[in-house]
C-alpha cells in the first residue's frame, strides 16, 4: 500500500540544526518533496529530491534520501524561531494520466529562543 | 505567495447545507487540485482538473462534486454538509497534468477553512 509517516513533534533550540525524518513505502515514487505550513496558511513548497539523488542541498535546507530503505530527511541548519512549523513529506508517482502526491501526517517543528 | 488564491477563507455553516468554495490557479498553471485537511485523516487528495476536464479522483464523497471553468478556476462544491465535513480545503494548481512531477510541483492557496455546525 501507499503510506507516508513522520514522527509528531520536534523541538530543537534557536541556532541548532533539525533533522525531521520521513519513511515511505512505494518504491515507484519518483519525486519526493518537503512543504512547510505556517499557521492559517497553505503549503509552501520548499524543495523536493528526485528518486534517482542521494541529497540535495538548497541554502540551509539539505535533503537526504535513503532509497533502499525508504527514508527522506530534511535537514535544517541554524533553525530559527521562523522555521516553526509544520514540515510536510510527499512522495510522488506517475498513475496513469496523472502523478498522486501523497502527503504524510506531518512533524510540527518547534523552535525555542 | 504562492499565486494560487482561494475564496473563502472561512465559512461557517449549518448540516445539511450546501456551500461552494473557488479556487483560481496561478497564472498560466492549467491543473487544479483538491485537497481536505483534517486533524484525524490528514491531507487527502480530493480531486484533479486539467484544463477543464477531470483528470483524477481520489476520496471525493458522491456529496461533493468539482468543475474547472474556461477561465481555468475551479469550484468545489460541498452539500448535505455533515459535521465531519468540517476541515481545512486547499486547492493547488500545477502547470501540467503530471503535477508533482520535478519540473511541475505544486502550489497551493490558503485554503477555506469550513465549520459545520
Amino acid at each position: 500500500g501507499e503510506d507516508v509517516e513522520q514522527s509528531l513533534f520536534l523541538s530543537v533550540r534557536e541556532g541548532d540544526s533539525s533533522v525531521i525524518n520521513c519513511t515511505y513505502t512505494d518504491s515507484s515514487s519518483t519525486y519526493l518533496y518537503w512543504y512547510k505550513q505556517e499557521p492559517g496558511a497553505g503549503l509552501q513548497l520548499l524543495t523536493y529530491i528526485f528518486s534517482n539523488m542521494d541529497m540535495k542541498q538548497d541554502q540551509r535546507l539539505t535533503v537526504l534520501l535513503n532509497k533502499k530503505d525508504k527514508h527522506l530527511s530534511l535537514r535544517i541548519a541554524d533553525t530559527q524561531t521562523g522555521d516553526s512549523a509544520i514540515y510536510f513529506c510527499a512522495e510522488s508517482a506517475a498513475r496513469g494520466a496523472t502523478n498522486k502526491l501523497i502527503f504524510g501526517t506531518g512533524t510540527l517543528l518547534a523552535v525555542q529562543p | 505567495d504562492s499565486g494560487v488564491t482561494q475564496t473563502p477563507k472561512h465559512l461557517i455553516t449549518a448540516t445539511g447545507q450546501r456551500v461552494t468554495l473557488r479556487c483560481s490557479p496561478r497564472s498560466g498553471d492549467l491543473s487544479v487540485y483538491w485537497y481536505q485537511q483534517s486533524l484525524d485523516q490528514g491531507l487527502q487528495f480530493l480531486i484533479q482538473y486539467y484544463n477543464g476536464e477531470e483528470r483524477a479522483k481520489g476520496n471525493i464523497l458522491e456529496r461533493f462534486s468539482a468543475q474547472q471553468f474556461p477561465d481555468l478556476h475551479s469550484e468545489l462544491n460541498l452539500s448535505s454538509l455533515e459535521l465531519g465535513d468540517s476541515a481545512l480545503y486547499f486547492c493547488a494548481s500545477s502547470v501540467g497534468p503530471m503535477g508533482g512531477a520535478g519540473d511541475s510541483p505544486l502550489h497551493f492557496g490558503n485554503g477555506t477553512r469550513l465549520t459545520v455546525t
